[in-house]
């Protein structure tokens, strides 16, 4: 499975978005990026994945370089509630479990 | 239950006895994952079932550490004689593999376990 690269920590202030890189530039064709966090005491948390194209849900925005070797993870308005852990994981799951990094610990500022 | 159920949440127990930990994934979902967590450390892979296919073992750490999914629903993860090193939130999760939610594995809220 490819290696991802995430900065250790980030800080971000309250209603700003959250931009929080992950590089894994040895990645596979078949492989998907997976995006999920970790709030304090809590279990994991998805977030999002995708493979090729950029991605948007109701939590987040995956976007994707063309060449597939790093993605960024958007939060549009940070709250103190988003707060947390981020891991970027990538993997062709299906045949294995998903592997957790040790992440960015990102800090929303009041 | 609508989401991922584990027992006990918190389990304190002494050195060298059995625990036992229960997990009931999601109600259809073919995949359960057993990770543990360390205090301030990543989540560690630590047993993988999926369908009828024999489980990924790989992440066990010894042999003290054994796994068993009955009937394809609930698991039970059992620590024998246990050590300090092994106190951890062990975490349990689901996931519905073959569908676009692949790898979105849905967690329980873990069972702490202390050895004194």
């Amino acid at each position: 499975d490819a290696k991802t690269t995430q900065p250790p920590s980030m800080d971000c202030a309250e209603g700003r978005a959250a931009n929080l890189p992950c590089n894994h530039s040895t990645i596979s064709g078949n492989e998907y990026v997976y995006w999920y966090r970790q709030i304090h005491s809590q279990g994991p948390q998805y977030i999002i994945h995708g493979l090729k194209n950029n991605e948007t849900n109701e939590m987040a925005s995956l976007i994707i370089t063309e060449d597939r070797k790093s993605s960024t993870l958007i939060l549009p308005h940070a709250t103190l509630r988003d707060t947390a852990v981020y891991y970027c994981i990538v993997q062709n799951t299906g045949r294995r479990a998903l592997t957790f990094g040790s992440g960015t610990r990102l800090q929303v500022q009041p | 239950g609508a989401g991922v159920s584990q027992s006990p949440s918190n389990k304190v127990t002494e050195k060298g006895k059995d625990v036992e930990l229960r997990c009931d994934p999601i109600s259809g979902h073919t995949a359960l994952y057993w990770y543990r967590q360390s205090l301030g450390q990543g989540l560690e892979f630590l047993i993988y079932f999926q369908g009828n296919s024999a489980p990924d073992k790989s992440g066990l750490p010894s042999d003290r550490f054994s796994a068993e999914r009955t009937g394809g629903s609930v698991s039970t993860l059992t620590i024998q004689r246990t050590q300090q090193e092994d106190s951890a939130v062990y975490l349990c999760a689901s996931s519905l593999i073959g569908s676009g939610g692949a790898g979105e594995l849905f967690f329980g809220e873990g069972s702490r376990l202390t050895v004194l």
